[in-house]
């Protein structure tokens, strides 16, 4: 059972918008950053987007990240097959003095 | 170029322990605090334990604490971690990620060493 609640999985059709929800609470999401990672089959996770709604260079600004109250959001549009992965958020919780991670979004592109 | 690479993984029976070491290069490695994450065989991602930059503070998962010890050594740029009493759900991969700002979240990651507990 994971601190942060994300959905299982989604999915949308080429060149159309998604967006991955994150839920949590006022010790983790509602008072730090979040992140927000990409992890390709058999690859290590890698950083999209950080702070909320910053991304690292080389991240197109086809990923965007919002957060309000004590849940987080990740949009993702013009899909591309490329996207298919599996997608988390993190966070810090300072109750837990603990990175907390959500449990996993897997994102398919029909 | 920021780098870090694992090594240390492998086969080890249920009681046994493991080092694990991480190698990090391109970044000056005593500013930044640092992780342990795991992720079991098509599970999510596990935050394991994190050490500030000159090993102050130093966090654990319930799941490990009292088995597992991180540690660092900023003239070798080098991340440790001593893991004891292994399980069978210890299997995972294990990776090394910098820590953004030291209490945040990881930014950057290895590519990660399989650690397999089975007898």
């Amino acid at each position: 059972q994971s601190v942060l609640t994300q959905p299982p999985s989604v999915s949308a059709a080429p060149g159309q918008k998604v967006t991955i929800s994150c839920s949590g609470s006022s010790s983790n999401i509602g008072n730090n950053y979040v992140s927000w990672y990409l992890q390709l089959p058999g690859t290590a996770p890698k950083l999209l987007i950080y702070d909320n709604n910053k991304r690292p260079s080389g991240i197109p600004d086809r990923f965007s990240g919002s957060k309000s109250g004590t849940s987080a959001t990740l949009g993702i549009t013009g899909l591309q097959t490329g996207d298919e992965a599996d997608y988390y958020c993190g966070t810090w919780d300072s109750s837990l003095s603990a990175v907390v991670f959500g449990g996993g979004t897997k994102l398919t592109v029909l | 170029e920021v780098q870090l690479v694992e090594s240390g993984g492998g086969l080890v029976k249920p009681g046994g322990s493991l080092r694990l070491s991480c190698a990090a290069s391109g970044f000056s490695f005593s500013d930044y605090s640092m992780n342990w994450v795991r992720q079991a065989p098509g599970k999510g991602l596990e935050w394991v334990s994190s050490i500030s930059t000159s090993s102050s503070y130093i966090y654990y998962a319930d799941s490990v604490k009292g088995r597992f010890t991180i540690s660092r050594d900023n003239a070798k740029n080098s991340l440790y971690l001593q893991m004891n009493s292994l399980r069978a759900e210890d299997t995972a991969v294990y990776y090394c990620a910098r820590d953004l700002r030291g209490g945040s979240y990881p930014d950057y990651w290895g590519q990660g060493t399989l650690v397999t507990v089975s007898s």
